[in-house]
């Protein structure tokens, strides 16, 4: 079975821009969330998706959005881009929304220059 | 001070070492304990899995969880130049099991 799927796998932008990262979760997970992580640190969590409904949301600014779709696979949004949103950008989708155990998929890199 | 303290390392180990990883954590209501390991330029990559305190062995790995000290950690035995990664310590409370907090990555490098 395919994992975790992300695309695309890297993408420069300058400052300002708007950019649309995507993901399609593990067949049969309903649950997406996203995670930022800069070089040198763990992930920090910016949204969680569950039944196409936001279920969580992480200390980000309204620049960033998500939806999740029919078929539960998930955009990341992010308007005005600044020079520290350069980032590994990480979908990770789960079973359901009480299961404990989430998986990667490979993630997004973004520069913004 | 955060939530999760890990030392980011690097950690470097001769072939066959035992490793020994550890996390600290202030949040008492923390009771979800994992270990991701993520090679360079890869999503992470779930290792081991714990709820609440004790120890959970698989294979060369073995998760430890000390919840009245707050603190986990992840043993390798017989480590493996392919071991050499980062690991992370994640965890969450059992009220919101989707948000997970990590540490800042432990960055290992097993020699031959």
């Amino acid at each position: 079975d395919a994992g975790v799927t992300q695309s695309p796998t890297h993408l420069i932008k300058t400052r300002g821009q708007h950019v649309t990262l995507r993901c399609s979760p593990i067949s049969g997970h309903k649950s997406v969330s996203w995670y930022q992580q800069v070089l040198g640190q763990g992930p920090q969590f910016i949204f969680q998706y569950y039944e196409k409904e936001e279920r969580g949301r992480g200390n980000f600014p309204d620049r960033f959005s998500a939806r999740q779709f029919p078929n539960y696979s998930s955009e990341l949004n992010v308007n005005a881009l600044l020079l520290g949103d350069s980032a590994l950008y990480l979908c990770a989708s789960s079973l359901d929304r009480s299961t404990d155990t989430q998986y990667f998929g490979p993630g997004t890199r973004l520069t913004v220059l | 001070q955060k939530e999760v303290e890990q030392d980011p390392g690097p950690l470097s180990v001769p072939e066959g070492a035992i490793v020994s990883l550890n996390c600290t954590y202030s949040n008492s209501a923390f009771q979800y304990f994992m270990w991701y390991r993520q090679y360079s330029r890869k999503g992470p990559e779930l290792l081991m899995y714990t709820y609440s305190s004790g120890n959970k062995e698989d294979g060369r790995f073995t998760a430890q969880v000390d919840k009245s000290s707050k603190y986990i950690s992840l043993f390798i035995r017989d480590s493996q130049p392919s071991d050499s990664a980062t690991y992370l310590c994640a965890m969450s409370p059992a009220y919101n099991t989707d948000k997970l907090i990590f540490g800042t990555g432990t960055r290992l490098q097993v020699f031959p």
